[in-house]
């Protein structure tokens, strides 16, 4: 059975700093792509991020550019996003997900999140 | 990047009724898109995915069409535990984005 299990959230001021951790479990971790996607209170979803199997590519949403990275250490099944300068508008359950995507052509490669972690709460609030 | 606008931002219908909640993207997006429901205080779950592809395990009165920038996510005969709020989310491109959301209430 797939798990994801994040982890990291707390209160946080506006300008600090904040680590979170997604640990995978039951498949073969190096070939899935995994995202971060937030929701903050009362509102929709907003994708965050994006990082391959390997590590070596990884996407942002503008809202977050320059100031989280995500990264990954494949020995540890894990993902993390590393949020610096944070915001009040950064105020969110933080859900990690796992990345199917199928090759359909050269350039063409379809993705989707399945399943979900748990999520965790980051509140920036002074 | 790319936007979604998704419609109805809400809806509200009966066990059995039909219904219908269309995504439209800001630009041709192919068949790079998925559907995800949402019940209170729990993660999304993927219901479609490539349009019009039903994820195992999701009930076959869920179905998905369209291409380019017109999508539908339709549910054929409503049941109780169908009642929650259904997001569109375009892969075609990073940064991958959702649409606003339509919540479905009785």
């Amino acid at each position: 059975e797939v798990q994801l299990v994040e982890s990291g959230g707390g209160l946080v001021q506006p300008g600090g700093s904040l680590r979170l951790s997604c640990v995978a479990s039951g498949f073969t971790f190096t070939s899935h792509g995994m995202s971060w996607v937030r929701q903050a209170p009362g509102k929709g979803l907003e994708w965050v991020s994006r990082i391959d199997g390997s590590g070596g590519d990884t996407s942002y949403a503008d809202s977050v550019k320059g100031h989280f990275t995500i990264s990954r250490d494949n020995s540890k099944n894990a993902v993390y996003l590393q949020m610096n300068s944070l915001r009040d508008e950064d105020t969110a359950v933080y859900y990690c997900a796992k990345e199917d995507t199928v090759v359909v052509t050269v350039g063409h490669t379809l993705h989707w999140l399945d399943p979900w972690g748990q999520g965790t709460l980051v509140t920036v609030s002074s | 990047a790319i936007q979604m606008t998704q419609s109805p931002s809400s809806l509200s219908a009966s066990v059995g009724d039909r219904v219908a909640i269309t995504c439209r993207a800001s630009q041709g997006i192919r068949n790079d898109l998925g559907w995800y429901q949402q019940k209170p205080g729990k993660a999304p779950k993927l219901l479609i995915y490539a349009a019009s592809n039903l994820q195992s395990g999701v009930p076959s009165r869920f179905s998905g069409s369209g291409s380019g920038t017109d999508f539908t996510l339709t549910i054929s005969s409503l049941q109780p535990e169908d009642f929650a709020t259904y997001y569109c989310l375009q892969d075609y491109t990073p940064p991958f984005t959702f649409g606003q959301g339509t919540k479905l209430e009785i």
